[in-house]
């Protein structure tokens, strides 16, 4: 597609269920990260896959958190056990270039409220 | 580690104001900058960027300049429009980092 495509755009969840959020990024873009937008916290990076790298998962707020990104192209996010204070605005990015903050585009997001 | 600060909001103005929006950074090396805008029901859009001292960077009448004595990267536009309502993001990234972004201004414009 054009842009990046994240799924589902909202998405409404129990106290304690697993969530997956899903990232179709630029096709071809080496590069995609998560960030987390909450209220007043402005945007907070969650992880980082660059190629075929190790992802750089530090800033995954707790082990409840887990990202994956198969065959380079879709990555999923996954919150095991949410808690409230999960809820925010999940953002994905793609880059062709993978380094100084160049090229980025975002996905729209995906809200998270956990109830 | 790398960080943004840039000054909190609400900022009201009215049309045809002057804005400045504060932006000073902490890096270890010498980073790349960025003003980043999310319209109403928008995603996340790069506004401007500068990679180098002194360097401005400008867009849509903003601009900003790269300033390393002072690691700063102020947001300006010398005449706001309602259309500008927007919250703006300030970010910094160096080498194989992610952006790393402030807490964002929200900026409010009245006719």
């Amino acid at each position: 597609g054009a842009g990046v495509s994240q799924s589902p755009s909202n998405k409404v969840t129990e106290k304690g269920k697993d969530v997956e959020l899903r990232c179709d990024p630029i096709s071809g873009h080496t590069a995609l990260y998560w960030y987390r937008q909450s209220l007043g916290q402005g945007l907070e990076f969650l992880i980082y896959f660059q190629g075929n790298s190790a992802p750089d998962k530090s800033g995954l707020p707790s082990d409840r958190f887990s990202a994956e990104r198969t065959g380079g192209s879709v990555s999923t996010l996954t919150i095991q056990r949410t808690q409230q204070e999960d809820s925010a605005v999940y953002l994905c990015a793609s880059s062709p270039y993978g380094g100084r903050g160049l090229g980025y585009t975002f996905g729209s997001g995906t809200r998270l409220t956990v109830v | 580690g790398n960080s943004v600060t840039q000054m909190e909001g609400p900022v009201t103005l009215s049309e045809e104001a002057f804005l400045t929006i504060n932006c000073t950074y902490t890096a270890t090396g010498y980073p790349s900058l960025f003003w980043y805008v999310q319209y109403p029901g928008e995603g996340l859009q790069l506004l401007l960027k500068a990679t180098k001292a002194d360097d401005k960077g400008s867009n849509k009448g903003f601009e900003a300049t790269y300033r390393k004595e002072t690691t700063s990267f102020h947001l300006e536009k010398g005449s706001v429009q309602v259309s500008d309502s927007a919250v703006y993001f300030c970010a910094l990234s160096e080498e194989n980092t992610p952006l790393v972004f402030g807490k964002g201004t929200r900026l409010s414009v009245i006719a």
